[in-house]
């Protein structure tokens, strides 16, 4: 089985522009959550939708938002893009309603000038 | 006080060592642990997960929750150069939906083993 997808892998963007990142789960999961990565604050909870709907979402302004589709498939879109935005962006799928265990994809590495 | 600590290393051991890795946190309404091992430039690995106090042992590895203590610990035995990696704890308050946070996370600890 296929485990989690992220595209792209490594991203260049400056200030002020916006982003979307893709996460493809595994197949049959239907939780898909995001996390952010950064050497000064390490792994950081953004949000988790399950069934198309957020259900828990972090401390993270509004700049970040995501949505999930019928497929499961996630995108997370980080507008108005700030320097302290360079991070690694791991999406998480877990297999029912219910988080058991989550399995992560190989991120996408956001670099912002 | 960040609500959970693990000292960042590096760490470093010979091979064929037993290794102690471990978290403390402050939130007493976490009831779900979880150690992840992350390689370089890549996603965070689930290695063992358990719920409330006790051991768990799959294989090399041994996790133990204390929750009067709120310290978690991560044992590796016979250790090898392949588990050289960051390990990251994790904790939940819930297992339904995550919780209203998700998972928190511990910064991690950078492990190396000496061949």
């Amino acid at each position: 089985k296929a485990g989690v997808t992220q595209t792209p892998r490594y991203l260049i963007k400056t200030r002020g522009q916006q982003v979307t990142l893709s996460c493809s789960p595994i197949s049959g999961h239907r939780s898909v959550s995001w996390y952010q990565q950064t050497p000064g604050q390490g792994l950081q909870f953004l949000f988790e939708y399950f069934s198309e709907t957020q259900r828990n979402k972090g401390n993270f302004p509004g700049r970040f938002s995501g949505r999930q589709f019928s497929n499961s498939r996630s995108e997370m879109n980080v507008s108005t893009l700030e320097l302290g935005d360079s991070a690694l962006y791991l999406c998480a799928s877990s297999p029912g309603a219910i988080q058991e265990t989550q399995y992560f994809g190989p991120g996408t590495r956001l670099l912002v000038l | 006080q960040k609500e959970v600590e693990q000292d960042p290393g590096p760490l470093s051991v010979p091979e064929g060592a037993i290794v102690s890795l471990n978290c403390t946190y402050s939130n007493s309404a976490f009831q779900y642990f979880m150690w992840y091992r992350q390689y370089s430039r890549k996603g965070p690995e689930l290695l063992m997960y358990t719920y409330s106090s006790g051991n768990k042992e799959d294989g090399r590895f041994t996790a133990q929750v204390d929750k009067s203590s709120k310290y978690i610990s991560l044992f590796i035995r016979d250790s090898q150069p392949s588990d050289s990696a960051t390990y990251l704890c994790a904790m939940s308050a819930s297992w339904s939906g995550g919780g209203a946070d998700g998972l928190t996370f511990g910064k991690g600890t950078h492990l190396i083993i000496q061949p």
